[in-house]
């Protein structure tokens, strides 16, 4: 009950193309559900991050969607460039601070 | 700001030694957080202390493994003794609380490799 289910594991897209990530998880009691990316030998970065009250937030080119009903939350990236290319984790947790990670989904994004 | 910071930054040694992580969080962050990622199980939350004091220990994988936080600018992880299943990367994130979206600021990284 404590998982998060991140799916796919890698991705392929090619620049200005849309890039989904996808996540689940079983826990009704998350209430946050952040969004991390890491780049090779650094540590992940908040990208962006949701509360179950909202069904959509946008930041620039990142939009989480999220269907409370479903128990399921995605990453959209707009417009992927090559700088987007990293490793992306959704994650949940309660009150911000006992955190569950996603596994990973490596994004590349083709020039 | 210098953000968090780990260090060593690489960590080589030997099965059966102690290893010392250390971190130092974000001034005025009063929740600190460790994690261990592998290509196996990911990220993995050990511990976390709020004001100095551990809240949630759960996930620290067995009794070789300890943490302390003695002031608020300084953090621990000790293993002892290691074993080569413990290589990974160990990362320190550190957050203030009472905020509606707690974001967690993540240090680069202990890479640790156990012989």
């Amino acid at each position: 009950q404590q998982q998060v289910k991140q799916s796919p594991q890698s991705l392929i897209v090619q620049k200005g193309g849309i890039s989904i990530i996808n996540c689940a998880y079983e826990n009704t009691a998350f209430d946050y559900f952040p969004w991390y990316q890491q780049f090779p030998g650094k540590g992940p970065a908040l990208l962006i991050a949701i509360r179950p009250d909202v069904s959509e937030k946008k930041e620039g080119r990142f939009t989480i969607s999220f269907n409370k009903s479903a128990k399921q939350f995605s990453l959209h990236i707009m417009d992927s460039q090559p700088g987007d290319s990293a490793t992306y984790f959704c994650a949940a947790s309660k009150g911000g601070f006992k955190t569950i990670f996603g596994a990973g989904t490596r994004l590349f994004v083709k020039a | 700001d210098a953000g968090v910071i780990q260090s060593p930054r690489h960590e080589v040694t030997e099965m059966g030694q102690e290893v010392t992580l250390r971190c130092k969080p974000i001034s005025g962050h009063d929740y600190l957080f460790w994690y261990r990622q592998t290509m196996m199980r990911g990220l993995e939350l050990l511990i976390y202390f709020n004001n100095n004091v551990p809240i949630d220990d759960s996930g620290m994988p067995e009794d070789r493994f300890s943490a302390k936080m003695p002031n608020a600018s300084f953090s621990t992880l000790k293993i002892q003794p290691s074993e080569p299943r413990d290589s990974a990367v160990y990362f320190c994130a550190s957050s203030l609380g009472g905020r509606i979206y707690n974001e967690q600021f993540f240090g680069p990284g202990t890479r640790l490799t156990v012989l």
